[in-house]
């Protein structure tokens, strides 16, 4: 597709469950980023995969969130025992990192629709 | 730690008013600043920004960046009711690349 896609783009699960979120970035982008956004706040970064790069975790609230990401492309993001404070909008975005001036690399991301995660 | 702030919080304007929107950053390492417009889920690209007093312009929209004082500004003029949306300001460090975002501001155009 042209874009970056997001499955499913809603989610209602009970407390205590676990979920499965869905990204494919766009073709031949190396970098995919996971954010989340509550209710009226702004976006929080959760967790970052660049090529075959040991991913940065540094943004996973607690344990009972993971990434992977297959082949260099679809990623899924894991919540265990869903807790009501999970409720937000998940948005995978991907990026194809572009040289820029004197070998600085510049990083454009470009968003998928979002997963809205309700949890009861 | 990385910081954005962005101001106002929310603005309503009417139709043919200009706005200006500000992100002021604190970053270690800075790289390159962002802005998106969010009207339901996916933020759209609009800039990106990477060196001072360089103004970037799409239609009625500019952007420009002061890296001595760390703040940014966000142009509309003659606004549309298709403006309205949560606009985001985010700074990307030389040290990793995530995004760092600010809470945004919420635009509402009147007709």
């Amino acid at each position: 597709g042209a874009g970056v896609s997001q499955s499913p783009s809603n989610k209602v699960t009970e407390k205590g469950k676990d979920v499965e979120l869905r990204c494919d970035p766009i073709s031949g982008h190396t970098a995919l980023y996971w954010y989340r956004q509550s209710l009226g706040q702004g976006l929080e970064f959760l967790i970052y995969f660049q090529g075959n790069s040991a991913p940065d975790k540094s943004g996973l609230p607690s344990d009972r969130f993971s990434a992977e990401r297959t082949g260099g492309s679809v990623s899924t993001l894991t919540i265990q025992r869903t807790q009501q404070e999970d409720s937000a909008v998940y948005l995978c975005a991907s990026s194809l990192r572009v040289p820029g001036l004197a070998g600085t690399v510049y990083n454009e991301q470009f968003f998928g629709p979002g997963t809205r995660l309700t949890v009861l | 730690e990385d910081k954005v702030v962005q101001s106002p919080l929310s603005l309503v304007v009417h139709e043919g008013d200009t706005v200006t929107l500000n992100c002021s950053y604190e970053v270690t390492n800075f790289r390159s600043l962002l802005w998106y417009k969010q009207e339901k889920k996916a933020p759209t690209f609009l800039f990106m920004l990477t060196s001072s007093g360089i103004e970037k312009k799409s239609g009625r929209l500019s952007s420009i960046l002061d890296k001595k004082e760390l703040f940014s500004i966000l142009n509309i003029t003659a606004t549309q009711t298709g403006d309205s949306a949560v606009y985001l300001c985010a700074v990307e460090a030389a040290a990793g690349n995530k995004l760092t975002f600010g809470g945004g501001t919420r635009v509402l155009v009147k007709p």
